[in-house]
């Protein structure tokens, strides 16, 4: 059984360019939070998706956006990037159901953006 | 508004030890709270959680300690080991919404 799984596990951008992140959720979840993490840093919450659409969401720019797909995916897109979004991204997953009797998140390891 | 703070920012044990990491929180609203293990390079990882009703729970070598009255959180790890090095991050759930704290580094000597 496949955890939360991320893609790309890295990359470097310019700043003002674009970048889309992808996560998919662990098997049998159907929700899906982004948190962003600076170094030496707890996680920031983006956003949440659920059913399609995004449910909940942090202190962040429209600049960050998200889309979750059919089958339960997740993208993260960043417009005119800036320096300080530098971080690494995080995916996690849970189900709404017995999970929602839980604390429990399941975290991907990450999406590691540097912009230049 | 809502902070969820750790007292210190690393943690020397000595293998065999216990090791009690703390927390504070402020948001007296939330429905779980929860201690994650991050390791170097990786995602954090669920250690083990506690209902804001609760004032105890077990997991295997693991027990967190709520006292609402003082909103501190703790983490006990009986018989540290090397492998439980890494960095803990107490966070607080309400509404399937996580909100960390900054992380106390635990190092495990020999």
């Amino acid at each position: 059984d496949a955890g939360v799984t991320q893609s790309p596990t890295h990359l470097i951008k310019t700043r003002g360019q674009q970048v889309t992140l992808r996560c998919s959720p662990k098997s049998g979840h159907d929700t899906v939070s982004w948190y962003q993490q600076a170094l030496g840093q707890g996680p920031q919450f983006i956003f949440q998706y659920y059913e399609e659409e995004e449910r909940q969401r942090g202190n962040f720019p429209d600049r960050f956006s998200g889309h979750q797909f059919p089958n339960y995916s997740s993208e993260l897109n960043v417009n005119a990037l800036l320096l300080g979004d530098s971080a690494l991204y995080l995916c996690a997953s849970r189900s709404s159901g017995n999970g929602a009797n839980t604390g429990e998140l399941f975290f991907g390891e990450g999406s590691r953006l540097t912009v230049l | 508004g809502e902070s969820v703070g750790l007292h210190l920012p690393t943690l020397s044990v000595q293998e065999g030890d216990n090791s009690i990491i703390n927390c504070a929180y402020s948001n007296s609203a939330s429905d779980y709270f929860i201690w994650y293990k991050q390791e170097s390079g990786k995602g954090p990882q669920f250690i083990i959680d506690i209902r804001s009703n609760m004032d105890k729970r077990q997991g295997q070598r693991v027990t967190v300690l709520l006292n609402k009255t003082v909103k501190h959180l703790s983490l006990q790890i009986a018989a540290t080991q090397p492998g439980d090095s890494a960095v803990y991050f107490c966070a607080e759930m309400k509404a399937s919404k996580l909100t960390f704290g900054t992380g106390t580094r635990l190092q495990v000597t020999l």
